[in-house]
């Protein structure tokens, strides 16, 4: 069954901080591995995507790393923000087009003063 | 980076009312668009893929008759939830894309309250 697990659930750390959210999926064939922000009643807004051939991938203080061989991704948060409180949904997409995009159930990152 | 724009943010209606949801795709013609639904803590599931100029395909329980897509331009679908209940209300979300090979773009959502 594709899935896309990922962890912790929720994560309170302190501003200016740094920190690390997993996903694991399973799904197969594997397109690419997308990582969303979602503020509080806001659509999701696109991080990184990487395909297979990429191992890691930068966007600003955000760093999407990729392992397609134990199907692993993180989502590495540098010098945290207050800003960066939301939720962060890892979203693998396999064959077939956009309506196989499997979204994980997301990590609610909480970042305090 | 390319905007997707739903419309309204929120709505407030009333049990056994109708109630539309616009989503446009503001600098990119996109022949597919996709609706999700949300509810609190949980992901998107998705409902169902609007298909520009034919007939939505909707996932396996979501009821066909009570959530009517309309996708008449490259540049908008419309969702519309018929006879809402209580139990309608919910975060939904559409996305869209230019083709296939370029990331989803979502809207910032429509938070729909039956009352």
């Amino acid at each position: 069954k594709n899935q896309v697990e990922q962890s912790p659930q929720s994560l309170i750390i302190l501003e200016g901080k740094n920190c690390t959210l997993q996903c694991n999926y399973t799904v197969s064939p594997f397109s690419n591995l997308r990582w969303y922000k979602q503020d509080t009643g806001r659509g999701p807004v696109s991080l990184t995507i990487m395909t297979f051939s990429e191992n890691t991938k930068s966007n600003g203080r955000y760093t999407a790393t990729l392992d397609a061989d134990t199907k692993q991704s993180s989502l590495h948060i540098t010098a945290s923000q207050l800003s960066d409180s939301a939720s962060y949904i890892c979203v693998v997409m396999g064959s077939g087009g956009y309506n196989k995009l499997i979204f994980g159930a997301g990590t609610r990152l909480a970042v305090h003063p | 980076g390319a905007v997707v724009s739903q419309h309204p943010s929120w709505v407030i209606c009333k049990s056994g009312t109708s109630v539309k949801i616009e989503c446009r795709s503001l600098d990119f013609q996109a022949t597919t668009m996709f609706w999700y639904r949300q509810f609190p803590k949980q992901s998107l599931m998705l409902m169902a893929t609007s298909n520009e100029g034919s007939k939505a395909t909707y996932e396996q329980g979501v009821e066909k008759d009570k959530f009517l897509i309309n996708h008449a331009s490259l540049t908008l679908s419309t969702l519309t939830v018929t006879s809402a209940h209580p139990e309608d209300s919910s975060f939904y979300i559409c996305s869209a894309s230019p083709d296939s090979l370029t990331e989803a773009f979502f809207g910032q959502g429509t938070r729909l309250t039956v009352v």
